[in-house]
C-alpha cells in the first residue's frame, strides 16, 4: 500500500511566520505535488517535482517555496504566512497516471 | 483554457438513486480524465478515470460518460448509498496523468 503522510494534520502560526510543511512517501516515486485546497475553488497546484532537487511552479506558486533534497520527502515553504495562505494543504506522489494523496494539513494563519 | 469547470457545487440524493456530477474542459489537447473522492479527514483518492478514444468506462456502480465533441464529461453513481457521501472532483491532464487540472469539486449527500 501507498503511503503519503504529512508532518502535521493542524497548525496555527501568525502572520509573518516561516512555516514548513513536510511530505513523506514510501513507494520511490519520483513525482511529488503540493496543493491548497479551498471551498469551491478544487485543487490548485502550488509546486511540483519531477525528481530530486527539481521542482517546478504550479498555477498559484506566490508566496511559497519547496525544498526536495531526498526522493522520499518534498517540503512546502511559507517564507512570511499571511492570512490569505489560511487553507488545507495537500501532498501527493504519482505512480503512473495515478496521484496518491496524504491526509492533508490545515494551517490557520491568525 | 486550462479549466475545468464542474458542476453541482452540491449534491443531495437519496439511497438507490442516481447521482451525475458534470464537468467541462476548454482545452482539447487534454488525454487522460480522473474522477477522485475525498472522505472527510482524508485526502483523495483516485476512483475511476477515462481516455478520449472511449465514450464510457464503468466500473461497478460508478460509470464515467465521455462527449468529446461537446467537451464534457460525467460521473454517475447507480444506486447512490450513503456510503457514497463524499467530495468528487474531476480533473483533466495532458501528458496521461503528468500536471492535473482540478475541477471545483461536488459534495454529494445520500440520505438513507
Amino acid at each position: 500500500d501507498v503511503k503519503v503522510t504529512q508532518s502535521s494534520r493542524y497548525l496555527v502560526k501568525r502572520t509573518g511566520e516561516k512555516v514548513f510543511l513536510e511530505c513523506v512517501q514510501d513507494m520511490d516515486h519520483e513525482n511529488m505535488f503540493w496543493y491548497r485546497q479551498d471551498p469551491g475553488l478544487g485543487l490548485r497546484l502550488i509546486y511540483f517535482s519531477y525528481d530530486v532537487k527539481m521542482k517546478e511552479k504550479g498555477d498559484i506558486p506566490e508566496g511559497y517555496s519547496v525544498s526536495r533534497e531526498k526522493k522520499e520527502r518534498f517540503s512546502l515553504i511559507l517564507e512570511s504566512a499571511s492570512t490569505n495562505q489560511t487553507s488545507m494543504y495537500l501532498c501527493a506522489s504519482r505512480k503512473y497516471n495515478e496521484q496518491f494523496f496524504g491526509p492533508g494539513t490545515r494551517l490557520t494563519v491568525l | 483554457q486550462q479549466q475545468v469547470k464542474q458542476s453541482p457545487q452540491s449534491l443531495i440524493v437519496q439511497k438507490g438513486g442516481i447521482s451525475i456530477i458534470n464537468c467541462a474542459y476548454e482545452n482539447t489537447a487534454f488525454d487522460y480524465f480522473p474522477w477522485y473522492q475525498q472522505f472527510p479527514g482524508k485526502g483523495p483518492a483516485l476512483l475511476i478515470a477515462i481516455r478520449p478514444d472511449v465514450s464510457e468506462k464503468k466500473e461497478g456502480r460508478f460509470t464515467i460518460s465521455f462527449n468529446k465533441s461537446a467537451k464534457q464529461f460525467s460521473l454517475h453513481i447507480m444506486d447512490s448509498q450513503p456510503g457514497d457521501s463524499a467530495t468528487y472532483f474531476c480533473a483533466a491532464s495532458l501528458n496521461q496523468g503528468g500536471k492535473l487540472i482540478f475541477g471545483q469539486g461536488t459534495e454529494l449527500s445520500v440520505k438513507p
